[in-house]
């Protein structure tokens, strides 16, 4: 079934910095993606998502790009800034079943410095 | 937005009890699913849930889990009897189709003592 990874496991950066993380998913059927964030004691927040057929979506601050021949999916921040510290899911859809299931990557938790 | 609604927030049992764990999905969505989240690890999928019936299970749903939603009310997670690894923070999701936006529950922290 599919797998997904998500690098790095940390990640901190000073405010202002840019900070990119990083998810690698195996199923080529895979067409559903999103970036969830959760802060502490909280559930999930859904950040972005983007479809197979979109390859980049903006907003707020990020920036997703999907690269379907490397199966990579990225979120990107622009000028991180301390409200931005939180653990982010990256959470893929395959058709395979298409039960509406998630799989999700371990989380990368980013901590900004101010 | 739309909202899920979980309670208790916080559930602590002792290990053998029955513990039921509540999901008020968005109205009018039609599937459901329960995750579970082990503290500072992954989002697990455990069982998704519709028209009355489990599509899909984990592994890490175990006999001593099952679901349910009577009757258009709440969608539950029943674990009996409990075991000490099933402390974890259980999320409850639902969506309108099985190829559309997830909305997730803050979770219920459950603890087995």
């Amino acid at each position: 079934g599919e797998q997904v990874e998500q690098r790095p496991p940390h990640l901190s950066v000073r405010e202002g910095d840019s900070a990119v993380i990083i998810c690698t998913y195996t199923d080529p059927n895979s067409y559903y993606f999103f970036w969830y964030k959760q802060e502490p004691g909280a559930g999930l927040q859904l950040l972005m998502k983007v479809f197979s057929s979109t390859e980049i979506n903006e907003g707020q601050g990020f920036t997703v790009l999907l690269n379907k021949k490397d199966k990579q999916l990225s979120l990107n921040l622009t000028a991180a800034h301390p409200g931005d510290s939180a653990v982010y899911f990256c959470a893929v859809r395959t058709i395979t079943g298409n039960t509406g299931k998630l799989i999700f990557g371990l989380g990368t938790t980013l901590q900004v410095q101010p | 937005g739309p909202k899920v609604l979980q309670i208790p927030s916080h559930q602590i049992i002792d290990m053998g009890q029955m513990v039921t764990l509540n999901c008020d999905p968005v109205s009018n969505h039609l599937y459901f699913y329960w995750y579970k989240q082990i503290l500072g690890q992954q989002m697990e999928f455990l069982v998704n849930f519709y028209n009355g019936k489990v599509m899909e299970k984990s592994k890490l749903f175990k006999d001593q889990f099952s679901v349910e939603r009577p009757d258009g009310s709440y969608f539950t997670l029943k674990i009996q009897p409990t075991a000490l690894e099933d402390s974890a923070v259980y999320f409850c999701a639902s969506s309108s189709g099985g190829n559309t936006e997830v909305f997730f529950g803050k979770g219920t922290r459950l603890t087995v003592v």
